[in-house]
């Protein structure tokens, strides 16, 4: 059974660009979170989508969106980019449902260096 | 505002010692407390899970130790392997908030042979 895969793996960008990420989540999953993880700030919550409609959202600006497709494929964006989104996003999909589980499978991430 | 503390930073330990990481969280609503283990370049995967009923769960050298009235919840490794050598994400949600983790600071463990 194929993990969740990120693309692209890395890529580097300067200010003022934007960048999109994309998902694919484990077969059957219908869940798509998105995480942040950098040295100073750690791991931190971006957003989630179940069947194509966003269910939660951090505390992270506008300039971060995203979107999951009918087939739970998921991508990311960031508009105008900053030097401090230099980050890992990392992807985590699971079978979703109203139960709650935390039982998250994380893909290897998208490393973006902002210059 | 940090909602889960982890404790401490980064540990070395001899190979069949015992590692200990300590966690606390602020908000009474969380319910769901996992653990993940992440290797450098690839992404935390869970390792162990523990809901506010339990007090304690174990699963192969791994052990949850959950606090509910001091609102802290440890992980302890047995036995500790140099394939141990990780960094370990203590976590929590909610129900109501789906997938929506928490995660503390995380925590550096060198096993040293």
């Amino acid at each position: 059974k194929a993990g969740v895969t990120q693309t692209p793996r890395y890529l580097i960008k300067t200010r003022g660009q934007q960048v999109t990420l994309s998902c694919s989540p484990i077969s059957g999953h219908r869940s798509v979170s998105w995480y942040q993880q950098t040295p100073g700030q750690g791991l931190q919550f971006l957003f989630e989508y179940f069947s194509e409609t966003q269910r939660n959202k951090g505390n992270f600006p506008g300039r971060f969106s995203g979107r999951q497709f009918s087939n739970s494929r998921s991508e990311m964006n960031v508009s105008t980019l900053e030097l401090g989104d230099s980050a890992l996003y990392l992807c985590a999909s699971s079978f979703g449902g109203f139960a709650n589980t935390g039982e998250l499978f994380f893909g290897e991430g998208s490393r973006l260096t902002v210059l | 505002q940090q909602q889960v503390k982890q404790s401490p930073q980064s540990l070395i330990v001899q190979k069949g010692g015992i590692s200990i990481i300590n966690c606390a969280y602020e908000n009474t609503a969380f319910d769901y407390f996992p653990w993940y283990q992440q290797f450098p370049g690839k992404g935390p995967a869970l390792l162990i899970a523990i809901r506010p009923d339990v007090s304690e769960k174990k699963e192969g050298r791994f052990t949850i130790s959950f606090n509910k009235s001091a609102k802290q919840f440890s992980l302890h490794i047995m036995d500790s392997q140099p394939g141990d050598s990780a960094t370990y994400f203590c976590a929590a949600s909610k129900g109501a908030a789906g997938n929506k983790l928490t995660f503390g600071g995380g925590t550096r463990v060198l096993v040293k042979p």
